[in-house]
């Protein structure tokens, strides 16, 4: 257990749907950040906050939005939803300096 | 901008073997080099990291080398177990962001 919590553990929707994605840090961790993993692809860097400023953008669509709440839970926010959006969420928190804990992730699956 | 490119991307060794996994990298600045780990239905695991100023690092079986001038590294895993099979994945970062690029992943499977 890395102690990085995700709610849901999965999700169905619909196209054209939004869904809303959430992650709690480890205790004491300031950064956080989103992940795309498309089946049996790799990661793909989404978006990172820290302290509740967004620090990093990746490859995140306009359709996609993220934040962090001053409590430092992050929430990844997807609307518009397409078929090729499904695929596991995954959130990373980490300490000032050292690695990313990784979430267990959200699945989704768009229909 | 930074690229990582990992090999091979399915890797099958007999269980009691070693396996070797490599990573190139583009950015020269970069300094941070982790490998992680994920089985199946769960996210990412470190399972060894490395910094520029070391060129081996050893954790029981797994060892990571760096080679700064060629800008490689890789993953050694020896007397592979079936626990070993996963996805291994590495990553470069540089500066203070701890910003991770990272590598399309390596499927390993340990063969009874």
């Amino acid at each position: 257990d890395s102690g990085v919590t995700q709610t849901p553990k999965h999700l169905i929707t619909a196209t054209g749907q939004r869904v809303t994605l959430r992650c709690s840090p480890r205790s004491g961790d300031l950064s956080v950040y989103w992940y795309q993993q498309s089946l049996d692809q790799g990661l793909q860097f989404l978006i990172q906050y820290y302290n509740g400023e967004e620090r990093a953008k990746g490859n995140i669509l306009e359709r996609f939005s993220a934040q962090q709440f001053p409590d430092l839970h992050s929430e990844l926010n997807l609307s518009s939803l397409e078929l090729g959006d499904s695929a596991l969420y995954f959130c990373a928190s980490r300490p000032l300096a050292g690695e990313q804990f990784f979430g267990p992730g959200t699945r989704l699956t768009v229909l | 901008g930074e690229n990582v490119e990992q090999h091979p991307s399915t890797l099958s060794v007999q269980e009691g073997d070693s396996a070797v996994i490599k990573c190139t990298y583009s950015d020269s600045a970069s300094n941070y080099f982790p490998w992680y780990k994920q089985e199946l239905g769960k996210g990412p695991q470190l399972i060894i990291d490395i910094r520029s100023n070391v060129g081996e690092k050893k954790d029981q079986r797994i060892a990571v080398t760096l080679n700064k001038t060629a800008k490689h590294f890789s993953l050694h895993i020896t007397e592979t177990q079936p626990e070993d099979s996963a996805v291994y994945f590495c990553a470069a970062s540089s500066g203070s962001n701890y910003q991770l690029i990272w590598g399309a992943g390596t499927k390993l499977i340990i063969k009874p």
